[in-house]
């Protein structure tokens, strides 16, 4: 079973701070990562996919993985108040009918206005 | 284009009672997924549907029961319901089958409440 880790927080950054927010995962043939945001009381949606190693950006945000050490992170750049929320890490599992996401427990990010 | 919606949005029930969740998607999409999310738990998958007339166990699939009706339409049934069976439910629906980058779109969730 594949197992994606995260750190629950909560982790507090100040306004216009880069919020960096990390996941490790088990399957070393994991190749592919999503990043979902979920605000309080809402559905989560997706804010960046992740295929090769390195970065990728989009606007403030920066994926960011490693596939040698296992880990995959998402930085946030010039925090708002707005960007306030759980963060969800997400790897594909491939074995089934259809493919399947398997879910970290998600960092919540508070930032401080 | 409404994407994945829920019905209902918020219930209670009384231990023993029964009730099925609805989940509808319009974007055409083959793969569709329940999930309940606990504190400190996470999204777990209780139940997914890789097509129309296909179902399979997830995570989490003890006292629960699926339906895949259709293409459109993806139900999830609890038939004797427990206090441990409360949480929020989470549908959702997988775009086209492009290797490695599918997203999965989320209905707004159910919340339900097992007395």
């Amino acid at each position: 079973q594949k197992e994606v880790e995260q750190n629950s927080g909560p982790l507090s950054v100040p306004e216009g701070a880069i919020a960096s927010l990390n996941c490790t995962y088990s399957d070393r043939g994991s190749q592919s990562f999503f990043w979902y945001r979920q605000y309080s009381g809402k559905s989560p949606e997706l804010i960046m996919f992740i295929y090769s190693n390195g970065d990728k950006e989009d606007g403030r945000f920066t994926a960011q993985l490693n596939k040698a050490s296992q880990y995959v992170s998402l930085l946030i750049r010039d925090s708002q108040p707005s960007d306030s929320a759980t963060y969800l890490c997400a790897v594909p599992d491939y074995g089934g009918a259809t493919n399947k996401l398997i879910f970290g427990t998600g960092t919540l990010l508070a930032v401080q206005p | 284009n409404a994407g994945v919606t829920q019905t209902p949005k918020f219930q209670v029930l009384k231990t023993g009672q029964s009730m099925t969740l609805q989940c509808a998607q319009d974007m055409n999409h083959n793969s569709m997924y329940w999930y309940r999310q606990d504190p400190g738990m996470g999204l777990r998958l209780i139940y997914y549907s890789a097509s129309e007339g296909t179902t399979d166990k997830g995570e989490v699939p003890n006292g629960y029961n699926v339906s895949r009706l259709n293409k459109r339409e993806f139900s999830l049934r609890l038939e004797s319901a427990a206090p441990s069976q409360t949480s929020v439910y989470f549908c959702a629906s997988r775009g086209p089958e492009i290797v490695f980058s599918s997203e999965q779109y989320f209905g707004p969730g159910t919340r339900l409440t097992v007395t």
